[in-house]
């Protein structure tokens, strides 16, 4: 078992819809990321958290340290959110990697 | 905006040669990471530097795989041979420090394909 899992692996809406991507991981974390990256593999940080909530624009990160599990969440979501997006958490110095989920938003 | 830079953007080598991938961090920036990312999967760490120090190379195939970072700044990453398997993006990725839970600046990466 992977020690970072996200759901769904795919995920297709159409735009306007409200978006949610989970992660769930099994080990003791000082932070938890987010990243957004975009074909032909450029990587960007979303968000950093390491308990409760940030919002930026349309995007919304939450995080439950008891239950270890986070949410990335995307309200009206547009074409240009499509793009794979990956959750990583941080145990010591070291970023650990969830598979990505791909998402592709409809026009 | 400073960025991590990363050279070649792609590469396609032929199995059994010698390839080399360049990667500047952003100015200041001590920590240094490779990443290995097979498609369809997150990337795997394959070394991090602390200044010119290696702090972690503990999924490095040393084998075949190494890494430097002479003067602590830009950072080399080699695979001699390369192998069908080490068709992959390699990442290069930076931040300000390690310990402390300091965001990592990704690089554009460079996609490489073994034929």
């Amino acid at each position: 078992k992977n020690e970072v899992e996200q759901s769904p692996q795919n995920l297709t809406a159409q735009e306007g819809e409200f978006i949610t991507i989970n992660c769930s991981y099994s080990v003791g974390i000082s932070a938890l990321h987010w990243l957004q990256q975009h074909p032909g593999g450029g990587i960007v940080s979303l968000f950093m958290l390491s308990s409760g909530k940030k919002k930026h624009g349309r995007l919304i990160a939450t995080i439950n340290i008891q239950e270890k599990h986070s949410s990335l969440h995307i309200t009206a979501s547009h074409p240009r959110d499509s793009a794979v997006y990956i959750c990583a958490v941080r145990v010591g110095s070291r970023l650990t990697f969830g598979e990505g989920t791909q998402l592709t938003v409809n026009p | 905006e400073a960025e991590v830079a990363q050279s070649p953007r792609y590469k396609i080598t032929e199995k059994s040669q010698a390839v080399a991938f360049w990667c500047d961090p952003i100015s200041g920036h001590a920590t240094l990471y490779w990443y290995r990312q097979i498609l369809g999967q997150g990337p795997e760490l394959l070394v991090q530097f602390q200044d010119e120090s290696v702090v972690d190379d503990s999924q490095l195939p040393k084998d075949r795989f190494s890494a430097e970072r002479l003067k602590g700044v830009d950072s080399t990453l080699k695979i001699q041979p390369a192998e069908l398997g080490d068709s992959a993006m390699y990442l290069c990725a930076s931040s300000p420090t390690t310990g402390l839970p300091y965001e990592q600046y990704f690089g554009p990466g460079t996609r490489l394909t073994v034929t």
